[in-house]
């Protein structure tokens, strides 16, 4: 089974300020065949289910803002959010097939 | 719009089972598969099982084999989820969501059912 381990498990940041969050994967994400990392990041706010935010480690959902990237391949993956805004207070997931990270949790310092 | 809208909140004493439904709409039922992803409080998101919505075949996780099962009406564009021999560790969030076997994704998610199981 595969195992994504997240890091850190929470960050405090001040408004327009840059969140960086990795996530390290037991098994390489990279699929040959079609030469794309099969990671994806999720947002989720407290009694909302997750949003689909970027997938293939690095392509944005339609609707996402580019303050958010993605970036990484094979087994080590990151999420930035280049300047925090105050709506991105979250808990952020990595996803790897059926597996999920543990979350990171994004707070305003 | 594409939409999955769940069932509403459950309270089941342990050892009861409880069935979840999940219904779709603005998209092509079968072009979909259709899962069960599962948050117990302040823990990760668990994956659970899924079906695949054209031929009815399901994969369960093994932490679930015996006691879960995904069923779907391709007529109702609906899918449920039955879970027996309750305990308090199944207290969680249920959420229905659809893959993107394209991205290898879930790009659309339902509401989420808080199902309660106390004696």
């Amino acid at each position: 089974d595969i195992v994504l381990t997240q890091s850190p498990e929470s960050l405090a940041v001040s408004l327009g300020e840059r969140a960086t969050i990795n996530c390290q994967s037991s098994q390489s994400a990279l699929y040959g065949s079609s030469n794309k990392n099969y990671l994806s990041w999720y947002q989720q706010k407290p009694g909302q289910p997750p949003k689909l935010l970027i997938y293939w480690a690095y392509t944005r959902e339609s609707g996402v803002p580019d303050r958010f990237s993605g970036s990484g391949s094979g087994t080590d993956f990151t999420l930035t959010i280049s300047s925090l805004q105050a709506e991105d207070v979250a808990v952020y997931y990595c996803q790897q097939e059926e597996a999920f990270g543990q979350g990171t949790k994004v707070e305003v310092k | 719009q594409v939409h999955l809208v769940q069932s509403g909140a459950e309270v089941k004493k342990p050892g009861a089972s409880v069935q979840l439904s999940c219904k779709a709409s603005g998209y092509n039922f079968i072009d979909y598969a259709l899962h069960w992803v599962r948050q117990a409080p302040g823990q990760r998101l668990e994956w659970m099982g899924w079906v695949n919505t054209v031929s009815d075949v399901t994969k369960y996780s093994e932490r679930f084999q015996g006691r879960l099962t995904i069923t779907r009406d391709a007529s109702a564009s609906t899918v449920y989820m039955e879970l027996s021999g309750l305990n308090s560790e199944d207290t969680a969030v249920y959420f229905c969501s659809r893959s993107n076997g394209r991205q290898g994704s879930f790009d659309v998610w339902g509401q989420g059912t808080a199902v309660t199981v106390s004696s």
